[in-house]
């Protein structure tokens, strides 16, 4: 089967740094990305892993191992705007198995 | 730029009713999805269009469930003889693709339709 495991909750403080890890199973692997999900709102795009390594973007970056079937998204200097759900999601399968796999998602919880 | 629009943002509607979701994506991403999300869970597959060819179809949709995309610009999800385990809310989202590069890129998704099945 394919699978994606993260952590179901975080918290933390503003100002702080947290890790989302995000570990998978999948049969094929093409690539590694995350998703902010607020409240009744639509998921967003932060990043994507296509090889292994840290990719930057502002206060968040990304990181894939593919030798380890791993990935995390580290946020630095956290805000209260932070707090919302974050995914992983991976485009697995072979041939033409096209979805992507979405992890169950982590509840990040920024306090003052 | 406008986003992706999706319409109705709520539907209620006793079980057993057909109900049309419609989606607008942003005007010149080549490809649609649509997919399902229930309350602590990841969105989940449903299906994918590039332009207006419906390329892949998740087992979950069954066949009370079908998509179009007939010009290759907005697109519709019916559900038919709705259950209450239709009870979800409907995302839909589109990216620009060119060549392989298809999955790097971002999906940029609508505020979704909520379905409430009574």
């Amino acid at each position: 089967g394919q699978s994606l495991e993260q952590p179901s909750e975080v918290t933390a403080v503003e100002g702080a740094i947290v890790q989302i890890n995000c570990t998978y199973q999948t049969s094929g692997f093409y690539g590694l990305s995350w998703y902010q999900q607020h409240d009744g709102g639509a998921p967003t795009f932060l990043s994507y892993n296509g090889l292994d390594g840290l990719e930057e973007t502002g206060r968040f970056s990304s990181f894939l191992s593919r030798s380890d079937s791993y990935g995390y998204l580290l946020l630095q200097e956290l805000q209260m705007k932070d707090s919302a759900s974050y995914f992983c999601a991976v485009r697995g399968g072979g041939g033409n198995n096209r979805k992507l796999i979405w992890g169950l998602g982590t509840s990040l919880a920024v306090n003052p | 730029d406008t986003g992706v629009s999706q319409d109705p943002r709520h539907k209620i509607t006793k079980r057993g009713q057909n109900v049309t979701f419609r989606c607008d994506p942003i005007s010149e991403h080549n490809r649609l999805y649509w997919y399902r999300q229930t309350l602590g869970q990841g969105p989940e597959f449903l299906t994918y269009f590039q332009n207006e060819a419906q390329l892949e179809k998740s087992r979950l949709l069954s066949d009370r469930f079908s998509a179009e995309r007939p010009k290759g610009s907005f697109s519709t999800l019916e559900i038919q003889r709705t259950e209450q385990g239709d009870s979800a809310m409907y995302l839909c989202a589109s990216s620009l693709v060119r060549g392989q590069q298809g999955w790097s890129q971002p999906q940029h998704f609508g505020d979704g339709t909520r379905l409430s099945i009574l």
